[in-house]
């Protein structure tokens, strides 16, 4: 079993709706929660950061921890074609940032 | 400047050659990291300095030899590399070892491959 498991997809849901995106986590050890967007033959560009139970919202984006479940959440609102990328869970246990497998996302116009 | 610039953005070698992978960040940033992503994969952790000095190997070959000649450089020395090590190579900065309250911030990467 993976330390962080996060379903590859692929995802493509129409522009403008609410994106959805969920990892799962079996140590209780992480602390720091991040989400990455990466596209393709880019490197991972940092999207949120937290480090606590409950929500942090950035324009579009809103991060949802839950330690107790040991989930993590991203949400997108109103969706944009340039959103469509791989989106990467990641968290930190002793200075080591651990990823998720990524989900890829497409908007279709 | 919120940037970690890696050189070069792409470089071919043979499997005798000798070369080096360049990582620089001007944050003040007291810990950097080495990653390797193949295709569709997430990045996987190679090393990790913290304070200039190497914290964290993933029992990584010696084929790869990390340096860290100061705070604000990182090179990855490559050697006698496989053809499966062609992959895309990821330098990362972070305040500390935790990510401190910004987390970690990546470069664009070196698209290797070894031919």
């Amino acid at each position: 079993q993976k330390e962080v498991e996060q379903d590859p997809g692929p995802l493509s849901v129409p522009e403008g709706a609410i994106v959805s995106l969920n990892c799962t986590y079996s140590n209780s050890a992480f602390q720091y929660f991040m989400w990455y967007r990466q596209y393709s033959r880019k490197g991972p560009e940092l999207l949120m950061y937290t480090y606590s139970s409950g929500n942090k919202e950035d324009g579009r984006f809103t991060a949802q921890v839950d330690k107790s479940s040991k989930y993590i959440s991203l949400f997108i609102r109103d969706s944009q074609p340039s959103d469509s990328a791989t989106y990467l869970c990641a968290m930190i246990r002793a200075q080591k940032l651990v990823f998720g497998q990524g989900t890829r996302l497409t908007i279709n116009p | 400047d919120t940037e970690v610039t890696q050189t070069p953005k792409h470089l071919v070698m043979g499997m005798t050659n000798k070369k080096s992978l360049k990582c620089e960040q001007h944050m003040g940033h007291r810990a950097m990291y080495w990653y390797k992503q193949k295709a569709k994969k997430p990045p996987e952790l190679m090393f990790v300095y913290s304070y200039e000095k190497l914290s964290i190997n993933e029992s990584v070959p010696s084929r790869f030899s990390p340096e860290c000649p100061n705070s604000s450089l990182l090179n990855l020395h490559l050697h006698a590399l496989q053809p499966e090590d062609s992959a895309l190579y990821l330098c990362a900065s972070s305040h500390e070892g935790t990510g401190g309250n910004y987390g970690y911030t990546f470069g664009s990467g070196t698209r290797l491959t070894v031919v």
